[in-house]
């Protein structure tokens, strides 16, 4: 696609419920990323895609937090047992490699009540 | 590890005034550095970057960084804004593998009548 595409663009969950956040990055775009922007802060890196593997999960707060990406297009960052303190847009975006600067997605916020 | 810091989190000028938007890194490795927009409600752009070569970089909207390793910072500037330039503006550092990047906590720009 002509850009990284995020969908839902708004999400609104109960404590304690199970999310998904999908991601389709720009067409060949071997590298992808996650961040998470709470309101007020800048983005923070949450995990790095190589192809199919995570090269980089270091920025995963907990381990109610995990992400894929199957056969190395579109990604899906999967948060189990939400906590009010989850809320924040989510941002994916993709790159062609080391030093191209990043194509961000437009988001999705995503609110734990 | 990098960390970046942006010093001013409001900068309001006067539409047709310069502006500069400051922004200072720390690293123990040779790093890129990039500078993102965020227009209201929509996703983050890549203003511009600085991989390597001339330590002055431009945008096709006239803004401008310099890199300055003495000082470690990179700096945002415009000498004329215009009132489409309200947004916020993030510094961005990443290694030379470019496989993550670390925001600062970001400047808002507002450009007044």
């Amino acid at each position: 696609g002509a850009g990284v595409s995020q969908t839902p663009s708004n999400k609104v969950t109960e404590k304690g419920k199970y999310v998904e956040l999908r991601c389709d990055p720009i067409s060949g775009h071997t590298a992808l990323y996650w961040y998470r922007q709470s309101l007020g802060q800048g983005p923070e890196f949450l995990i790095y895609f190589q192809g199919t593997g995570a090269a980089d999960d270091s920025g995963l707060p907990n381990d109610r937090f995990f992400a894929v990406r199957p056969e190395g297009s579109v990604s899906t960052l999967k948060i189990q047992r939400t906590e009010r303190g989850d809320s924040a847009v989510y941002l994916c975006a993709s790159s062609h490699g080391q030093g191209y600067g990043y194509t961000f997605g437009s988001g999705t916020r995503l609110t734990v009540v | 590890a990098q960390s970046v810091t942006q010093l001013d989190s409001q900068v309001p000028v006067f539409e047709e005034a310069p502006v500069e938007l400051r922004c200072n890194y720390s690293s123990s490795v040779s790093v890129y550095l990039f500078w993102y927009v965020q227009y209201p409600n929509q996703g983050l752009q890549l203003l511009l970057k600085y991989l390597s070569g001339s330590t002055l970089v431009e945008s096709i909207n006239g803004f401008e960084a310099e890199f300055n390793k003495s000082q470690t910072s990179f700096h945002l500037r415009k000498p004329s804004v215009h009132i489409s330039d309200t947004a916020e503006y993030f510094c961005a550092v990443s290694d030379t593998s470019g496989s993550r990047l670390t925001f600062g906590e970001g400047t808002q720009l507002t450009v007044n009548p």
